[in-house]
């Protein structure tokens, strides 16, 4: 079935530094999201992305939480400066229009020390 | 603010035998409703999505909405030692922000 690829798969980083996850989202999908999961918990929503701008974000996506997808490229969450209660597993998705179905990643998984 | 609950947290089943799972939602503007399934270490992956009353069948797997009572549910027939995993129910308005249930913790034991 269609794939998402999400890079890197993990990630280690110093509290207040910068970290940027790369999502490859399924080719044709024009719906992007990303979701916040700590360990094997509820997958809570963080934002939705179509068209160039963020349609829906939630309390978790913080100020220092920013997305873009430059050019086609990345679906891209940066989150500057991180924080100690950024440390979990982000997923992304896609799907080709609102409501249909979401194809996630495998995941990265973000320790922040 | 929707809220998703679902029941049971865990469940055992035989192998052959089957699974139910309940989601109940808060919101009776839910729209979309999805169940997803989450093996250890990985991300999960869309099972079924139902957005009208009554009975949806794909293979072993059945799911039941009712929105006036505010339900959803997951039926998986003849289960199989790989169907163990984590179940979750979503769902969305229109606005295509989905909220998530806490999860259903599925062991199919041979």
């Amino acid at each position: 079935g269609p794939k998402v690829l999400q890079i890197p798969s993990h990630q280690i980083i110093d509290m207040g530094q910068m970290v940027t996850l790369n999502c490859d989202p399924v080719s044709n999908h024009l719906y992007f999201y990303w979701y916040k999961q700590i360990l094997g918990q509820q997958m809570e929503f963080l934002v939705n992305f179509y068209n160039g701008k963020v349609m829906e974000k939630s309390k978790l996506f913080k100020d220092q939480f920013s997305v873009e997808r430059p050019d086609g490229s990345y679906f891209t969450l940066k989150i500057q400066p991180t924080a100690l209660e950024d440390s979990a597993v982000y997923f992304c998705a896609s799907s080709l229009v609102g409501g249909d179905t979401q194809y996630f990643g495998p995941g990265t998984r973000l320790l922040v020390l | 603010q929707q809220k998703v609950q679902q029941s049971p947290e865990s469940l055992i089943v035989p192998e052959g035998g089957m699974a139910s799972l309940n989601c109940t939602f808060s919101d009776r503007n839910s729209q979309y409703f999805w169940w997803y399934r989450q093996h250890s270490g990985e991300g999960p992956k869309a099972l079924m999505s139902i957005f009208s009353n009554g009975d949806k069948k794909e293979g072993r797997f059945t799911a039941h909405l009712n929105k006036a009572s505010l339900h959803v549910s997951l039926h998986i027939k003849d289960s199989q030692p790989s169907d163990s995993a984590l179940y979750f129910c979503a769902t969305s308005g229109g606005n295509y922000k989905p909220t998530f249930g806490k999860g259903t913790s599925l062991v199919v034991h041979p």
